[in-house]
């Protein structure tokens, strides 16, 4: 069956620090891989998407970028985080695109 | 921009009522999907309906694709506590060979025993 993982699940981070959340998947391959922002009680905002390694694409302009340096990881990264960067971070899988499933999410506190 | 409305934002009743959630857009969607998630974890995909009009059963959840494939709805009959949660629907657009979902802004369920 497949799986994925998120990590770190919490941080807190200081304004203009480096930001890197990891995102791996087991049991499947090529997968679409995303990574949403959630603000509390709400909706997911679409962030990037990935259809392949080394395929990034851009849904919002912001501060983040993603990389996918392997078929099943996905990274999410910043220079410098700002406090708008605060939030519940969530990664999520596909194979046929609608049915996504998500991992455990990370929450990100910048202070 | 394609908008996904769910009504009502928050509800809040007592075990053994019934409920129902509304999508509502004004754009297609190939399918829709229902979401479940409770505090600090990630949403878990509870059905995916692809056809108008059909209508798919989850134990006490009756989930319904509109029509025209633009809305749905999810009823729950004699809710209980765990049935406490934020509830998500999801249309699925596709732009060339990849496919998005379109998130609503979420039903924030609780249930009191």
């Amino acid at each position: 069956s497949q799986t994925i993982h998120q990590w770190p699940a919490t941080l807190v981070q200081p304004v203009g620090s480096p930001l890197s959340l990891e995102c791996t998947v087991e049991g499947t391959s090529n997968p679409n891989l995303y990574w949403y922002r959630q603000a509390a009680g709400r909706g997911l905002q679409l962030l990037f998407y990935s259809v392949g390694i080394g395929q990034i694409s851009s849904e919002v302009p912001q501060n983040l970028s993603a990389s996918r340096p392997q078929d099943r990881q996905f990274i999410l990264s910043s220079k410098k985080l700002l406090l708008s960067d605060s939030g519940f971070y969530l990664c999520a899988w596909s194979l046929q695109a609608f049915e996504q499933y998500f991992g455990p999410g990370t929450r990100l506190t910048v202070t | 921009t394609q908008l996904l409305e769910q009504s009502p934002q928050f509800l809040s009743i007592q075990e053994g009522e019934n409920l129902t959630v509304y999508c509502n857009s004004s754009s297609v969607f190939s399918s829709l999907q229902w979401y479940r998630q409770e505090p600090g974890e990630g949403p878990v995909l509870l059905v995916t309906v692809v056809t108008g009009g059909e209508v798919k059963k989850l134990k006490r959840l009756t989930f319904q694709f509109g029509d025209a494939r633009k809305d749905s709805s999810l009823h729950i009959t004699a809710a209980q506590p765990g049935d406490t949660g934020l509830y998500l629907c999801a249309g699925a657009r596709f732009s060339g060979n990849t496919g998005k979902l379109i998130f609503g802004q979420g039903t924030t369920l609780q249930v009191k025993p």
